[in-house]
């Protein structure tokens, strides 16, 4: 099956600071989600981006599908970014495949 | 974006007894949800695929005996966890596909077993 591959497992980030989530995959997908799940567990749709580039905020997201990899862009980050980021594929009609997550952490 | 719900979002319960969860999906119609389980500081796990009127889909290792799943409408799948044991407690987490094949979650249901 598709293996999905997360780094950094860990970030510690200054308020204010930027970071950069990568999420590589093994095989084609035709699904890609990027999820924030909460202290409280409630995973949060990021964003759905098989492919190219898209920005909410001060979240943006590119997937390039050819190399089989896709960046999170967090900037000017906030204590309530804490949390972990997940990326999850899938192809066709098969189940999300989940990677380990980045557990970020935003200290004022 | 879609809302998915899920209740109870906590329970407690005795060893031996059974615990039902449900999932709703509130404003679309969700022909296929998924259950997924989650250890402290761990990924998700699917558990199994639960297709609207037919049987779900387990994974391997899951006991279906033990995880009874329901998909009986387009809006709501119920997962069982009959005879429970201190080994079930867990983080337990649905989600709906909805248009594009795009996943929805719920907000999760904390299962404790004594």
């Amino acid at each position: 099956g598709i293996q999905v591959e997360q780094s950094p497992p860990d970030l510690i980030l200054q308020e204010g600071a930027n970071s950069t989530l990568r999420c590589n995959f093994s095989d084609s997908v035709n699904n890609l989600q990027w999820f924030h799940q909460n202290p409280w567990g409630q995973l949060i749709n990021l964003f759905y981006i098989p492919s190219g580039t898209k920005q909410n905020g001060r979240l943006s997201a590119t997937t390039v599908a050819t190399e089989r990899y896709s960046l999170l862009y967090i900037s000017s980050s906030q204590t309530t970014d804490s949390g972990v980021y997940f990326c999850a594929v899938s192809s066709g009609n098969t189940p999300l495949v989940f990677g380990k997550g980045t557990r970020l952490s935003v200290i004022a | 974006g879609a809302v998915v719900s899920q209740h109870p979002s906590r329970v407690i319960c005795k060893s031996g007894t059974s615990v039902k969860i449900e999932c709703r999906s509130l404003d679309f119609q969700a022909t296929t949800m998924f259950w997924y389980r989650q250890f402290p500081k761990q990924s998700l796990m699917l558990m199994a695929t639960s297709n609207e009127g037919s049987k779900a889909t387990y994974e391997q290792g899951v006991e279906k005996d033990k995880f009874l799943i329901n998909h009986a409408s387009l809006t709501l799948s119920t997962l069982t966890v009959t005879s429970a044991h201190p080994e079930d407690s867990s983080f337990y987490i649905c989600s709906a596909s909805g248009l594009l094949n795009e996943q929805f979650f719920g907000p999760g249901t904390r299962l404790t077993v004594l």
